[in-house]
């Protein structure tokens, strides 16, 4: 069964650093892994999608890495702002077809 | 774009009281709806999974006689608390995936349902 683990659970950072979270999954046999970003109340908007032949994406000041064989994802966030403040999850999908199996999420505060 | 709204963005009910939530996929036709559940600070648990005009599949776990599940059709997909009581409290969140206008596989979240049973 898969499982995935975000580390660490909560971050605070000042303004202005850029910062990594990371994402652990057990079964390396997936087919996409995503991150999220929830705001407290809200749903969930997509961040970046990285497929399993991929090794990073990027969104602006969002960079996503993927190491399939380590079983391992890292989402950069450079020069962070107090509007990046929420709580961040990836998730992994086996395969096409198949549901994601979330992390327990990364809860970032960005004080200003 | 395509996107998932539900309906209603919140809802509070007097115990054993049953409720409906409702999830449509807009612009695109969702050929399966997933049903999670999050707990303040925790992160989403699948609840169940819907394929149209079939039964749905439920986690381990979750009851299915408590939270009944419909998708009649391509574009609609219902979640009924039944029996509500104070601990089914929580943020309901659906997610529909299809092929969006460009023909491609996706999944798509919709804001979620905030539930309170007093």
């Amino acid at each position: 069964k898969q499982e995935v683990t975000q580390i660490p659970a909560a971050l605070s950072v000042p303004e202005g650093e850029n910062l990594v979270l990371n994402c652990s999954f057990t079964d390396s046999a997936i087919y996409n892994l995503q991150w999220f970003r929830q705001d407290p109340g809200k749903g969930l908007t997509s961040l970046l999608l990285i497929q399993s032949s991929q090794r990073e994406q990027t969104s602006g000041r969002l960079n996503a890495s993927l190491d399939k064989s380590s079983g391992r994802s890292t989402l950069y966030i450079a020069a962070s702002q107090p509007g990046d403040s929420a709580t961040y999850l990836c998730a992994v999908k086996k395969n096409a077809g198949n549901m994601l199996t979330f992390g327990g999420g990364t809860r970032l505060m960005v004080k200003p | 774009g395509a996107v998932v709204s539900q309906h209603p963005s919140r809802v509070i009910c007097k115990s054993g009281t049953s409720v409906k939530i409702e999830c449509r996929s807009l612009d695109f036709q969702a050929t399966t709806m997933f049903w999670y559940r999050q707990f303040p600070k925790q992160s989403l648990m699948l609840m169940a999974t819907s394929n149209e005009g079939s039964k749905a599949t439920y986690e381990q776990g979750v009851e299915k006689d408590k939270f009944l599940i419909n998708h009649a059709s391509l574009t609609l997909s219902t979640l009924t608390v039944t029996s509500a009581h104070p601990e089914d409290s929580s943020f309901y969140i659906c997610s529909a995936r299809g092929r969006n206008q460009q023909g491609r596989d996706t999944q798509y979240f919709g804001p979620g349902t905030r539930l309170t049973v007093l």
